[in-house]
């Protein structure tokens, strides 16, 4: 079947300008993680979702991060007036539900590049 | 902090040869990870582990709760094994269930 799918592959966008980074979970998944992996690091916790609400979001680093999963499936990480700071590989993963003992499938994230 | 310590950080090791590495926490986890992460950024499950012992093929994953250690050991390694191996954990912490605590990965060479 289907895994996560992560739309665009690339970004490449201007300081200051407002970007829009789309996850499409495994089917039937009810929980949705977001990752933030800047160069030579490993991936660091933005935001998790169960169902439709944001049951965690402790790892956005600012107002300007803003994630929507308004039907429980599709979810999208907003960020507003970015910052150079910002350029990393953003990575989504899902899992059956948010048991901790539940394995999280990734997808392949999209690289964002801020100039 | 809960932290997640991984050595070494890069690995340099002949076709064959036998691999260890390690990861260690700071406080009691409900479940332990060993991701591969390719070039290009794409991360894959290797293990889900929260006590003993799994094996995959060549890959051999073990935990100590007590020590809060774990290691990801490669048998007969080959350059395909070439990536970036990452521990992650989630912390018993009473915190959210969601997410995981990465460890910086271990970048993994293997030389034909």
């Amino acid at each position: 079947g289907a895994g996560v799918s992560q739309t665009p592959s690339n970004k490449v966008t201007e300081k200051g300008k407002y970007v829009e980074l789309r996850c499409d979970p495994i089917s039937g998944h009810t929980a949705l993680y977001w990752y933030r992996q800047s160069l030579g690091q490993g991936p660091e916790f933005l935001i998790y979702f169960q169902g439709t609400g944001a049951a965690d979001d402790s790892g956005l680093p600012n107002d300007r991060f803003f994630a929507v999963r308004p039907e429980g499936s599709v979810s999208t990480l907003k960020i507003q007036r970015t910052e150079r700071g910002d350029s990393a590989v953003y990575l989504c993963a899902s899992s059956p539900s948010g048991n901790s003992y539940n394995e999280q499938f990734f997808g392949p994230g999209t690289r964002l590049t801020v100039l | 902090k809960n932290e997640v310590e991984q050595s070494p950080q890069n690995l340099t090791a002949q076709e064959g040869e036998f691999i260890t590495i390690n990861c260690s926490y700071s406080v009691g986890i409900s479940a332990l990870h060993w991701l591969q992460q390719h070039p290009g950024g794409g991360i894959v499950s290797l293990f889900m582990l929260s006590s003993g012992k799994k094996k995959h093929g060549r890959l051999i994953a073990t935990i100590n709760i007590q020590e809060k250690h774990s290691s990801l050991h490669i048998t007969a390694s080959h350059p395909r094994d070439s990536a970036v191996y990452i521990c992650a954990v989630r912390y018993m912490d009473g915190g959210s269930q969601g997410n995981l605590i990465f460890g910086k990965g271990t970048k993994l060479s293997v030389k034909p």
